[in-house]
């Protein structure tokens, strides 16, 4: 089946490390999202990605950089990861061709930063 | 500024009728969204609404008024797997991004 997957599902981690959590695609979209999502606080943009040459920064873009690789690939990385960046991060695709921009979302991942 | 409200936990008995409603102020509107999300999963594509009016898909119905900045999500004959919560989010200008609301968190009891 056509999906979104994300990976590692889980990651704890220690205060100063890199973290790079990578997403796929095979639904064909040109469209890639990451958010995170806190208790009480919704799903907020991070960064999102039109297509391989291009990168926008969303809401909360502060100690998150990420890499389109491929159409395919979208990956985020944490350069120091802090425990504030603890956090359920989702990867979504869209296609533009649409003209809906209906997302479809990964299954998560857990980060927990100690 | 962007902003969209959601009542924040509503509760309702199995069998019932419950409104979830959405407030929304947004610079530019192409369509509002409802998705379903249950506890620690992905979050589900429930409903669109791009003009004003009434779309119904089997029990789920969602409405949107464009010139009030209002929308509600209408669950019929609830079920326990109902239980979740419901992210509102609206298209913005250029079909660029999703703004979401902070959810409503639904609990369905017996």
């Amino acid at each position: 089946d056509a999906d979104v997957t994300q990976t590692p599902r889980n990651r704890i981690t220690k205060t100063g490390k890199r973290i790079m959590l990578e997403c796929s695609q095979t639904k064909g979209h040109d469209r890639m999202y990451w958010y995170r999502q806190d208790p009480g606080l919704g799903l907020q943009l991070i960064y999102y990605s039109f297509d391989v040459k291009d990168i926008n920064k969303g809401e909360i873009s502060d100690g998150y950089s990420v890499s389109r690789q491929a159409q395919a690939k979208f990956s985020l990385s944490l350069e120091s990861a802090i425990p504030n960046q603890t956090a359920l991060y989702f990867c979504a695709t869209s296609a533009a061709e649409t003209g809906v921009n209906e997302q479809f979302f990964g299954p998560g991942t857990r980060l927990t930063v100690l | 500024g962007q902003n969209i409200d959601q009542p924040t936990e509503m509760t309702a008995t199995e069998g019932a009728i419950v409104q979830i409603n959405c407030t929304y102020q947004t610079s530019g509107f192409n369509g509002l969204f409802w998705y379903q999300q249950h506890a620690g999963e992905a979050p589900t594509f429930l409903s669109y609404n791009v003009l004003d009016g009434l779309e119904e898909k089997g029990r789920f119905s969602s409405f949107l008024s464009r010139s009030k900045g209002y929308s509600y999500l209408l669950l019929k004959e609830l079920q326990m797997k109902d239980s979740a919560s419901y992210l509102c989010a609206v298209n913005g200008r250029g079909f660029q991004k999703l703004v979401f609301g902070t959810g409503t968190r639904l609990l369905v009891s017996p």
